[in-house]
Parts: structure tokens; sequence; C-alpha cells
């Protein structure tokens, strides 16, 4: 099983629309969690934390399921803008590592 | 508002040539790393340096790799003798503390291709 796992997507959606992410994990030690934003042959930039009891930045909202071991990211009212590529981070609690998922693509479609 | 930096944005080399690529971190940040996509692929974690030696190094990071904090401000990542696969992006990233909740900030990257 892969450290990190996504569904790489496309995900098509409408602007407007909500749109939503999962993530998994295997190792279950792993102690922080990220979401990271990456535009087509930029560097990645932080999207947010996701903490234990959820937290929500304007139309993102990240959740965290320790016991199923996945994270999640809930984009509402998506914009032309949110079209990108959502990585899912996870720092394990062994090192300093940060373990990157491939990522999924968001197209929002006008 | 501070930012990573990265030189140079696109290096060309042949297969064999030693390559040097530069970073300067945010300026109160103390950790440092480096990381590497090649095209179409994740973002994978290569070192970790904190306090002028490696913290952390991948599989990845073997006898041809090195990094180094030449003076305050710059870090370097060189390959000593460059092959076909080493070609990718490499970012560079910093972070204030070690803090695994922390926030690495990372540079816009050199792209590097083999010949």
């Amino acid at each position: 099983r892969k450290e990190v796992e996504q569904d790489p997507g496309p995900f098509n959606v409408p602007e407007g629309a909500t749109v939503a992410f999962n993530c998994t994990y295997s190792n279950s030690a792993s102690q922080s969690f990220f979401w990271y934003r990456q535009d087509c042959r930029k560097e990645p930039k932080l999207l947010m934390s996701v903490y234990s009891s959820g937290n929500e930045d304007g139309r993102f909202t990240a959740q965290l399921n320790r016991a199923s071991q996945y994270i999640s990211l809930l984009i509402r009212d998506s914009k032309l803008s949110d079209s990108a590529t959502y990585l899912c981070v996870v720092n394990r609690n062994r090192d300093d590592k940060i373990i990157f998922g491939k990522g999924t693509r968001l197209h929002i479609l006008p | 508002e501070p930012e990573v930096t990265q030189t140079p944005s696109h290096q060309v080399t042949q297969m064999g040539q030693e390559v040097i690529l530069r970073c300067v971190p945010i300026s109160n940040h103390l950790y440092f790393y480096w990381y590497r996509q090649i095209l179409g692929q994740k973002v994978e974690f290569l070192v970790s340096f904190y306090n002028n030696e490696i913290s952390e190094k991948s599989e990845i990071f073997d006898d041809q790799f090195s990094v180094e904090r030449p003076d305050g401000s710059n870090f370097t990542l060189k390959i000593r003798s460059t092959k076909l696969e080493d070609s990718a992006m490499y970012f560079c990233a910093s972070s204030v503390s070690r803090d695994k909740y922390n926030e690495q900030f990372f540079g816009p990257g050199t792209r590097l291709t083999v010949l």
C-alpha cells in the first residue's frame, strides 16, 4: 500500500459547484497533515493544515479521520481559479520527511 | 512577503557533468529541504538540513548528491555526475522550525534537463 494515496482525477466540475477529495495514508503514527495546491509547472503552496477537529478557511474545509486513516478537502462555490492539482501531504512521526501524494487534478469549468 | 528563491530557473547539462543548484531560503528559517519532481510524478523528498548537517535523507539521495550551506544565505544541491534520470524539477524549501505542524515554504524550482 502506498504511503499516501489520492484519486488522480481529473475532476471536471462546473463553476459554483462543491467538490470533495479524499486522501488515504498508511502510517497510523502519522502526526500532521496538509493540503497543498500546485499549479502547472509551479511550486507547491500550502492551502491549509488539517487538524484533528477539522478546520475551515473560507470556502475550504479539511477533515481528518484517524480511525479510517484519511483526510478530506471540500471546496464550496468553486471558482475558475481553483483549477489546480491538490496535493495531500503527510508528516511521518519518526523523521523530518513529508510524504506527498501524487495529487488530484481539478478543472473548474465555466 | 519573504520568499524562497532558486537559481537557475532552468539548467541544461550533459550526462556525466556536475551541476549545482542554488537556493536562498527565507532569512529567519532554520530548516532547509530539497525535493524533486519528475515530470508527471509526485513530489519526492530528497534531504533535510539543519545546523549545518543533514538531518534526514531519502534513498534517492545517494553518493552522487551533496548539500551545503556555504555562507549565511545560500543552500546548494550538488549532483556530481548527472544521469538522464536526474532530469526533473528540483524544489528547495525552508521552514521556521522542525515542528511537524510547521509549513514548509517552497521556492519556484529549478528545471534540470540532462541530455
